[in-house]
This record gives structure tokens, sequence and C-alpha cells, in this order.
């Protein structure tokens, strides 16, 4: 069973378009991150969200977390070509310190 | 400051065997935490050491185990290796707060195992 839905799997848009990731979950998270991974290396940590309600921005990406704490959204405002890469939301589960709960990714593609 | 470390980044072996992967935490980083990752199942938690104990432990088979030593290196080890065992194999640092919760984790490159 997979605690964090993720969607779209998939997603292949032209440069400058907007998008929106989506990370859904029946479960509440003390915090949810948000993390970037290229072929060959790790996840590298893009934002920690942690209050319901709470949005964080970082240049052209928008984070939101939902205020019961169960979802989450990354939107990307006039992707670019170096914004490819698969996206992955990650939950804390409030019992489990230091256990990460990660959605299956977005292998996001901007063509330029 | 030196990122984490993770030993080696590429390795084959076959049914049968076992494997021993090594990773070394940024400095000054005490919780060390072990994940799988394949295409069909993503990120799967392994388990987490800090203070050279075993804090958390994920759904896998007890073929795969760890350690985690006083200057908080940390090694996962795979006996009897099966096919589904083939992934990325990823370490991560974090300070870990005196509360608890979840700090900011720092990933490594990762393993890549291949079983054949």
């Amino acid at each position: 069973t997979q605690l964090l839905e993720q969607s779209p799997q998939f997603l292949s848009i032209q440069e400058g378009e907007n998008l929106t990731v989506y990370c859904n979950s029946s479960s509440v998270f003390s915090s949810l991150q948000w993390y970037r991974q290229e072929p060959g290396e790790g996840p590298v940590l893009l934002v920690t969200v942690v209050t319901g309600g709470e949005v964080k921005k970082l240049k052209r990406l928008t984070f939101q977390f939902g205020d019961a704490r169960k979802d989450s959204s990354l939107h990307i405002t006039a992707a670019q070509p170096g914004d490819t890469g698969l996206y992955l939301c990650a939950g804390a589960q409030i019992q489990g310190a230091q256990k990460l709960v990660f959605g299956q990714g977005t292998r996001l593609t901007i063509n330029p | 400051k030196a990122g984490v470390t993770q030993t080696p980044r590429y390795l084959i072996k076959t049914r049968g065997q076992q494997v021993t992967l090594s990773c070394s935490p940024i400095s000054g980083h005490r919780s060390v935490s072990w994940y799988q990752q394949t295409p069909g199942q993503g990120l799967q938690f392994l388990f987490e050491y800090f203070s050279e104990t075993q804090r958390n432990k994920g759904n896998f088979p007890g073929r795969f185990s760890g350690r985690q030593f006083s200057n908080s290196r940390s090694e996962m080890n795979v006996s009897t290796l099966e096919l589904g065992d083939s992934a990325l194999y990823l370490c991560a640092s974090s300070f870990r707060l005196a509360g608890g919760g979840t700090d900011t984790q720092y990933f490594g490159p990762g393993t890549r195992l291949t079983v054949l």
C-alpha cells in the first residue's frame, strides 16, 4: 500500500509552460519534503513544509502543504529545461523519526 | 563540508551471495538511514541507525541488516541475494534533533547493486 500517491507519474511539457505536481495521502504527516533527483545521483532536498496551509516559494517553485497535513503540491512557473528531473515528495510520519515515506515520483521533462 | 559518501558506487553479484555496502555521513551527523530505490516500488525505508543503535526499521526481510560504528559510519549487509534485490541503495544522514522528530536528510549518490 502506497501511503503517498504522487501524480502525474510522467509529465512532458514545453519550455515556458506552468505545471503542478500533487502528493496525496490519507495519513497525516508531521512534515513533508520535496526532493529532486538527477540520474546517477541521490535525491537533493528542495524544501520542507511543516505547518498545515504553509506555502513556500523557491524562485519559480511554489510548495504548499494542505491544511490537514495530508497532501502537498509543487507548482513550477515558466518551466525551463533545467527543471527536468525526478521530483519526489516524502512524508515524515508523526510516530517515525527519521523515517521518510516517499511517493512514486514525477518524472518531468521540459522540452526546449 | 563533504557530503555523504557511499562505496562502492556499482556492484554486480550473483544470486545467493552476500554484499556489504558502506556509508560515511556528513561530519557531525549521527543519524544514518538506508533506503532502497527500484523502478517498481520507488524509495522504501530500510532502517535508521543513531548512536550505534537501530532506531527504526522498515518492512524488509531479515536478510537485510546493518550496523553503525562509533564514528557514525554505517554498513548495510544483504545476505543470500535474490534477483529482486537489484536496486539503488541510498544512504542519508542527518543531525537528528535531540527531541526526535525528523531533521533534514542529506542523501549520498547511492550504490547501484545488480544481482545476476
